[in-house]
């Protein structure tokens, strides 16, 4: 199956440091989500994003399909920024998706 | 307009019992997943429902089943309790081949 590998496994900055998480898999997919994981466990959509770039506020995140990898963007960390950051791509197989995880990056933005 | 909603939170069951858990789709969402999150890895697919089939199982026994009924809510069954069953339990909902959300999670502990 589809392989999704994560880099760096662990990040810590200073507040107000930029960071950038890498994304690769290893076939070609239909989409992929950036997520993040509070510490509570709740993953909270981030995004929806195939190819090209997007931005919200000081994330941002740019998918380069025909590369298979994709980048996400995080200016000017704040403490709750902290967590793990988790990419998934989507792969339709057999007349259904599913979501393939990667094992994710843990930030921790010190003080 | 409420989130994806999962029940119960927490559970605790011992070695060989079963356990069901329940999802709620966002409204307007006809597709539930359920994936298993393990401590300090990311999510893995368990199955997904559309029109009240299962569409797609990930990598699962049979002791895992489920069902969505008519108001597109689901449940997890796992029958014969194991100690590796315990993880998180995420839903996620969606439309059809659209992006995912994701409840809250349920956190079972296998005794």
């Amino acid at each position: 199956g589809i392989q999704v590998e994560q880099s760096p496994p662990d990040l810590i900055l200073q507040e107000g440091a930029n960071s950038t998480l890498r994304c690769n898999f290893s076939d070609s997919v239909n989409n992929l989500q950036w997520f993040h994981q509070n510490p509570w466990g709740q993953l909270i959509n981030l995004f929806y994003i195939p190819s090209g770039t997007k931005q919200n506020g000081r994330l941002s995140a740019t998918t380069v399909a025909t590369e298979r990898y994709s980048l996400l963007y995080i200016s000017s960390s704040q403490t709750t920024d902290s967590g793990v950051y988790f990419c998934a791509v989507k792969r339709w197989i057999q007349g259904a998706q599913k979501l393939v995880f990667g094992q994710g990056t843990r930030l921790t933005i010190n003080p | 307009d409420a989130g994806v909603t999962q029940s119960p939170t927490h559970l605790i069951k011992t070695r060989g019992q079963q356990v069901t858990l329940r999802c709620s789709p966002k409204s307007g969402h006809d597709t539930v997943s359920w994936y298993q999150q393990a401590l300090g890895q990311g999510p893995q697919f368990i199955f997904q429902y559309y029109e009240e089939e299962e569409r797609q199982r990930g990598n699962f026994p049979d002791r895992f089943s489920g069902h969505q009924f008519p108001n597109y809510s689901s449940e997890l069954n796992v029958n014969a309790l194991l100690l590796g069953d315990s993880a998180l339990y995420l839903c996620a909902s969606s439309a059809w081949g659209d992006e995912q959300f994701f409840g809250p999670g349920t956190r079972l502990t296998v005794l």
